[in-house]
């Protein structure tokens, strides 16, 4: 059973490029979750998403960046004209469609995007 | 704004020693705590969680939690430099999925 997927693990982007980061949940979780990591700082919420929809997204900065979750296909976070201070490890994680707020997130190894 | 505080370490201990890896939380009211193991480089893995006072034990591993106190402690009895990674202290944050992360604390077991 493979475990969340994510790609790629590193990414580099020029300033002012688009960044796609993408998220397979584990086999059977329909709940995706995406954190950031910036460079010596704690994990920090960014979105929450079911299929199709965004269910908390109070983490994430207001402009640039955007989730999705389609019916088909990973999950995706998206930044439009990335800036230096964007550089930082993108984990994903998934739970189960049982999962509570108790529940254990499993997460990817993450995406390491740098801008230059 | 919910924070939590950890020692960055690195904490260095012996192989065979008892680590103790501790943890502050600045809201009261919260009820659920977990901590995470990170290699480097590598995705967060739970190790324990803990919801009420008092221990709770897991083979090696033993989380302490004391809410009067808003303190949560890990200990790893008989360390392995195996256990060397980062150990994220982590809050739930109040809405699914929402945790509060620690920056960790860097453990070395020398052997």
């Amino acid at each position: 059973n493979a475990g969340v997927m994510q790609n790629p693990r590193h990414l580099v982007r020029r300033r002012g490029q688009e960044a796609r980061l993408r998220c397979s949940p584990m086999k059977g979780h329909s709940h995706v979750y995406w954190y950031r990591q910036l460079p010596e700082e704690g994990l920090k919420f960014m979105v929450y998403l079911q299929k199709e929809n965004i269910i908390d997204e109070s983490g994430m900065p207001k402009e640039r960046f955007s989730a999705e979750f389609p019916k088909e296909g990973p999950s995706i976070l998206r930044i439009q004209q990335v800036v230096r201070g964007d550089s930082a490890a993108y984990f994903c994680a998934s739970s189960p469609p049982s999962a509570d707020s108790n529940s254990p997130l499993h997460f990817g190894n993450g995406t390491r995007l740098t801008v230059t | 704004q919910k924070e939590v505080e950890q020692n960055s370490g690195p904490l260095s201990v012996p192989e065979g020693a008892i680590a103790s890896l501790n943890c502050t939380y600045s809201d009261r009211g919260s009820q659920s705590f977990f901590w995470y193991r990170q290699y480097s480089g590598k995705s967060p893995e739970l190790i324990m969680f803990i919801y009420s006072n008092g221990d709770k034990e897991d083979g090696r591993f033993t989380a302490q939690l004391n809410k009067a106190s808003q303190y949560v402690s890990l200990l790893i009895r008989d360390s392995q430099p195996s256990d060397s990674a980062t150990y994220l202290c982590v809050n739930y944050g109040g809405s699914q999925g929402n945790l509060i992360f620690g920056k960790g604390t860097k453990l070395s077991v020398k052997p």
